[in-house]
């Protein structure tokens, strides 16, 4: 079964520095999200990309952060100068495009990357 | 934000006996209801969903119903098995031309016991 595949699975980075975080969604998929947790707190979308731009970013999803496609398969995250509160799990997610009567389709996840500022 | 909630951050159910697991959610804007299980150190898998014109879908062992009026849906697993044991979290997304994004629960521990 197809996958969104996501590196590395932990990154340890010092405050202040650049994080890029890599994701391979499906490969027919349109759509692409990142989300974010928190130790202990819910799972909180960061942004969503569709057609090589942004479509809605929340409030977390500052100027520290932007989002790439940079080929026909990889979709990444990059932090520009990472604080401390940057530290959570960052998950990556894909879905497909809409069809017919089923205008929802599920979003389908990566394992994540653990991201650790020191 | 408390959109979507799951009241019970945990629940043992009997191996073989049914598991009932429940969302509220507050934002009568949503329509597209998702259930996803996750295991420690794996990222959230899909397991079924729901749209706000039915309420009721159901997949194998597992059965989403949604009862709109009350802003409540639930998670039936029957038979419950030990590979059951996960967290489970609800989410919900307004359709948005195939831009969603989900608000997600908190979660709920299923333990199954042998």
């Amino acid at each position: 079964e197809p996958e969104v595949t996501q590196t590395p699975s932990h990154q340890v980075t010092q405050m202040g520095q650049e994080v890029i975080l890599r994701c391979v969604p499906i490969s027919n998929h349109l759509y692409f999200y990142w989300y974010r947790q928190i130790l202990g707190q819910k799972v909180e979308f960061l942004v969503s990309f569709y057609n090589n731009e942004i479509s809605e970013k929340s409030e977390i999803f500052d100027d520290q952060f932007s989002v790439e496609r940079p080929d026909g398969s990889n979709f990444t995250l990059k932090i520009r100068s990472t604080k401390l509160e940057d530290s959570a799990m960052y998950f990556c997610a894909s879905s497909a495009l809409r069809a017919g009567h089923a205008i929802n389709q599920p979003q389908h996840f990566g394992d994540g990357t653990r991201l650790s500022i020191l | 934000d408390q959109q979507v909630k799951q009241n019970s951050p945990s629940l043992s159910v009997q191996e073989g006996r049914i598991s009932i697991l429940n969302c509220d959610y507050t934002n009568s804007m949503f329509d597209y209801f998702l259930w996803y299980k996750k295991y420690p150190a794996e990222g959230p898998t899909f397991l079924i969903s729901i749209s706000s014109i039915k309420d009721k879908n159901e997949d194998g062992r597992f059965t989403v119903f949604l009862n709109k009026s009350a802003k409540h849906l639930s998670l039936h697993i029957v038979p419950s098995q030990p590979g059951d044991s996960a967290v489970y979290f609800c989410a919900a997304s307004a359709t948005n031309f195939g831009n969603e994004k989900l608000t997600f629960g908190t979660g709920t521990r299923l333990t199954i016991i042998p």
